[in-house]
């Protein structure tokens, strides 16, 4: 069964660098998203990406954040500038189309902001 | 606007006993309404979804779902729990009108032998 997945499955990096987590959504979808969550709180939108362009974005998603697909298989999420507050599990997900369409969610990147 | 509410972030039944978490919704269009289970150090996994018709369905391990649109409620049950059960449930919605979703707090399910 297709799936889609995530690397690395753990990041520990310090305060004020750049990460670049990694997505590999399903072959033939075409939305994609990434959610996150802060430990013991609830899962939370970030960003939707649509025909190369993001599509929705929350109040987290700020200029420190940013979305790329920069192939036909990798789905991208950078974070510029690191801040303690920035730990967290981030889940990439995607879904052939939006609304009542089911989002398939990756095992998750855990990030520690040291 | 869209938000869940998930009663009680932990539940825990005997094994073989019913299994009841309970979610509340609140949407301003029509909902899709979704449940997912997340077992340890694994990512989230459709159990079941509500977009229209049937009020009540069946998702996988056994687990079922009824829309009330009057109590805006979207409660999971499964008649008998088994100990493979134990995870975090996470109800989520979404409508026609946005592409995300918003999750739940999660209630975490503890199966007593």
């Amino acid at each position: 069964e297709p799936e889609v997945t995530q690397t690395p499955s753990h990041q520990v990096t310090q305060m004020g660098q750049e990460v670049i987590l990694r997505c590999v959504p399903i072959s033939n979808h075409l939305y994609f998203y990434w959610y996150r969550q802060i430990l013991g709180q609830k899962v939370e939108f970030l960003v939707s990406f649509y025909n190369n362009e993001i599509s929705e974005k929350s109040e987290i998603f700020d200029d420190q954040f940013s979305v790329e697909r920069p192939d036909g298989s990798n789905f991208t999420l950078k974070i510029r500038s690191t801040k303690l507050e920035d730990s967290a599990m981030y889940f990439c997900a995607s879904s052939e189309g939006w609304g009542d369409e089911t989002q398939y969610f990756g095992p998750g990147t855990r990030l520690l902001v040291l | 606007a869209q938000s869940v509410t998930q009663l009680g972030s932990h539940v825990s039944v005997s094994e073989g006993a019913l299994v009841l978490l309970r979610c509340n919704y609140s949407s301003s269009v029509p909902p899709y309404l979704f449940w997912y289970v997340q077992y340890p150090n694994q990512g989230l996994q459709l159990l079941l979804k509500y977009t229209t018709g049937a009020t009540l369905v069946k998702g996988i391990n056994g687990f079922e779902a009824e829309f009330k649109k009057s109590e805006t409620s979207f409660h999971l049950t499964k008649p008998s729990a088994h100990m493979s059960d134990a995870a975090e449930y996470f109800c989520a919605v979404a409508n026609s009108g946005n592409e995300k979703l918003t999750f739940g707090t999660g209630t975490r399910l503890t199966i007593i032998p």
